[in-house]
């Protein structure tokens, strides 16, 4: 079956530097790879999608990489801020079934 | 405009009873998602519904797990003999369509359900 690994430990950086969470996963690449935001209490925010045959896709401060050769997506975060502190979670969406696979997330916190 | 809605914030049941979570999506959103999701865990899959009809039934736990959709528009998911595994935020999500690879499959998501049972 599919599985997505995220770092599970909690990534701790400096404000003003960047910061880059990891996403990989096995057996075939989706379609799509979108990246959510999920603070406590809160259902996940919707933040970047990115597509199979897109290297790399920005949005602000964000930037997320996808490479299906390595079966991997990087998601960095530019000039962090301490607001930037919440879960990161990738999901996988594969255009045949409909149906979005979620990482477990890691968490970020920004120490100003 | 109205995100989704979900009710209620919280439940407590006792083990045995059965439940019953509300989810009002966006008007307009044909299609439905619910997932759960443990303490410190990623989200889990349910069911997902385009319009009424459920095509994807593959990640309900049990057959004590049943939902429903109605008129497009609400859902309600039932858990039947609830047990102490079944604790959980229950989260619902809706988006444009269930077509992926455009921008309409981008899903939001509720506030969810925290569901304790004792």
């Amino acid at each position: 079956s599919q599985k997505i690994e995220q770092n599970s430990e909690a990534l701790n950086i400096q404000e003003g530097k960047t910061a880059t969470l990891t996403c990989n996963y096995t057996n075939y690449s989706p379609a799509y790879l979108q990246w959510y935001r999920q603070d406590p209490g809160r259902g996940p925010v919707f933040l970047l999608l990115i597509r199979e045959n897109e290297k790399e896709k920005r949005k602000e401060r964000l930037k997320v990489t996808f490479d299906t050769t390595l079966k991997q997506s990087l998601f960095h975060i530019t000039a962090s801020q301490p607001a930037d502190s919440a879960t990161y979670l990738c999901a996988l969406d594969y255009s045949s079934a409909s149906k979005i696979i979620f990482g477990s997330g890691t968490r970020l916190s920004i120490r100003p | 405009g109205a995100g989704v809605s979900q009710s209620p914030s919280n439940k407590v049941t006792e083990k045995g009873k059965d439940v019953e979570l509300r989810c009002d999506p966006i008007s307009g959103h044909t299609a439905l998602y619910w997932y759960r999701q443990s303490l410190g865990q990623g989200l889990e899959f349910l069911i997902y519904f385009q319009g009424n009809s459920a095509p994807d039934k593959s990640g309900l736990p049990s057959d004590r797990f049943s939902a429903e959709r109605t008129g497009g528009s609400v859902s309600t998911l039932t858990i039947q003999r609830t047990q102490q595994e079944d604790s959980a935020v229950y989260l619902c999500a809706s988006s444009l369509s269930a077509s992926s690879g455009s921008s309409y499959n981008e899903q939001f998501f509720g506030p969810g359900t925290r569901l304790t049972v004792l």
